[in-house]
């Protein structure tokens, strides 16, 4: 089955940097890409997705990249915000059901 | 997107007892799901509710414990049996829509907590 690995585990930054959250995925089969906020005492948000047709997706301030030679995926986040501040999950899928990755808990200190 | 609602929000429970979570959904969809989520931890999956069928259990997850319906389209539920401590958990459901290419929403969860 799927593995997805996640990396770092916890992230802390300054209000205004960069934020990237990197993922690795293991059956080439996947081709669907879902990132997801989970704020304190809430469900996971979807935030951003990207498909295996494309390479890159930008949404404003988020972005995600795919490389699918190297079975890798990341999540960019520019001009970080306190509001930022949750966990991050990826997720990886082929068919219906994605394996998620462990989680990043990102922290923006004011 | 989807708007989806769990009742109860959250929860304490004395062991040994049960407790039948509720999702409903505000449009018809395909896919309904149930995950665990531990303190701290990722999402693991429970089961996939079908429509008028019994649930598709994940490795490890047995019906005895946590038996699942789903009536119709919009709605299911999730029964945590017998409760131990180890219970204790976001409990989430679910659900995808048809041709929405894998796009997977999530309710608010149900923090359970049992003593």
């Amino acid at each position: 089955g799927e593995n997805v690995e996640q990396h770092p585990s916890t992230l802390s930054v300054q209000e205004g940097d960069s934020a990237v959250i990197k993922c690795t995925y293991s059956d080439s089969a996947s081709n669907y890409f879902p990132w997801y906020k989970q704020e304190l005492g809430k469900g996971p948000q979807l935030i951003i997705d990207i498909r295996s047709n494309v390479g890159e997706k930008k949404d404003q301030r988020i972005a995600v990249t795919l490389n699918k030679t190297a079975k890798h995926f990341s999540l960019h986040i520019t001009e970080t915000q306190p509001e930022d501040s949750a966990v991050y999950f990826c997720a990886a899928s082929s068919r219906y059901i994605p394996t998620f990755g462990r989680g990043t808990s990102l922290i923006v200190h004011p | 997107s989807a708007v989806i609602s769990q009742k109860p929000s959250r929860d304490i429970c004395q062991r040994g007892t049960s407790l039948t979570i509720q999702c409903q959904v505000d449009s018809q969809v395909t896919m309904m799901f149930w995950y665990r989520q531990q303190p701290g931890q990722s999402l693991t999956l429970i089961a996939t509710a079908n429509q008028g069928s019994e649930a598709t259990y994940e490795s490890g997850f047995v019906i005895d414990k946590f038996p699942i319906s789903r009536p119709n389209l919009t709605f299911s539920t999730l029964t945590v049996s017998n409760m131990s401590p180890e219970d204790s958990s976001i409990y989430l459901c679910s659900v995808q829509r048809q041709g929405a290419y894998n796009e997977q929403f999530f309710g608010p969860g149900t923090r359970l907590t049992v003593l």
